[in-house]
């Protein structure tokens, strides 16, 4: 079956430690992206990426950093750095980015990241 | 504003009609959006409109496109417990890329 997971479903980090969210696509699709939920507030991209090797930063890239080595995986770590980890990260692909259906995000069914 | 707005809650009774109405920014979208999040879940695409269209039906869902006032609703006919979900307005921007912009979500709670 083609689809997108992410894993872990559930995460704990302890304040001040790395952690890496996992992210992999089968669905041959270009475009990655990572977003975050918070309650009450829509998504917000944190980086995506159009291409193999190529990524850029979204509205709130700051203590986040992905990598873009292989087309169907696109890792994301929250680092130290961020100051308020805690969230719900979705990650979603798209055959392509622009004005057409090309566009329409495929999602995974997320990771709960909780920092303790 | 530069954000794509919606209500954050809607309650409706199994059986009514309910609507779901989001305002968004940019004139020049082509593709208007609709997502389903069901409860600790990804989100699914539930239908999506073109912006030279000023309707589409598929089955319960209306969707109602109003491009000078930038408006778009989602209706759904016969509301059934299984539709409690929140729902996603979304759009594309370009800024320089070509970004999907979400509102906040709506979250509807449909009571037996």
């Amino acid at each position: 079956d083609g689809g997108i997971t992410q894993s872990p479903k559930y995460l704990f980090r302890k304040e001040g430690q790395n952690v890496t969210l996992s992210c992999e696509q089968n669905l041959n699709h270009d475009a990655m992206y990572w977003y975050r939920q918070d309650p009450g507030q829509g998504l917000r991209l944190i980086y995506y990426s159009q291409i193999v090797n190529d990524f850029q930063k979204g509205d709130i890239a700051e203590g986040y950093s992905v990598s873009r080595e292989k087309k169907e995986s696109f890792p994301l770590t929250v680092t130290s750095a961020q100051k308020n980890p805690t969230a719900f990260y979705l990650c979603a692909s798209s055959i392509g980015t622009g004005w057409d259906l090309n566009t329409e995000a495929f999602f995974g069914q997320g990771t709960r990241l909780t920092v303790v | 504003g530069e954000d794509v707005e919606q209500s954050l809650f809607l309650s409706v009774r199994e059986g009514d009609s309910s609507v779901i109405n989001c305002t968004y920014t940019d004139s020049s979208s082509t593709y208007l959006y609709w997502y389903k999040q069901e409860p600790g879940a990804g989100l699914q695409l539930l239908t999506y409109i073109f912006s030279n269209m000023d309707m589409k039906q598929d089955q319960r869902l209306t969707v109602l496109l109003n491009k000078k006032d930038k408006h778009l609703s989602l209706r759904i006919a016969d509301t059934q417990t299984g539709d409690s979900a929140i729902y996603f307005c979304a759009e594309i921007r370009d800024t320089g890329g070509f970004k999907t912009i979400f509102g906040a979500g709506t979250r509807l709670f449909v009571k037996a």
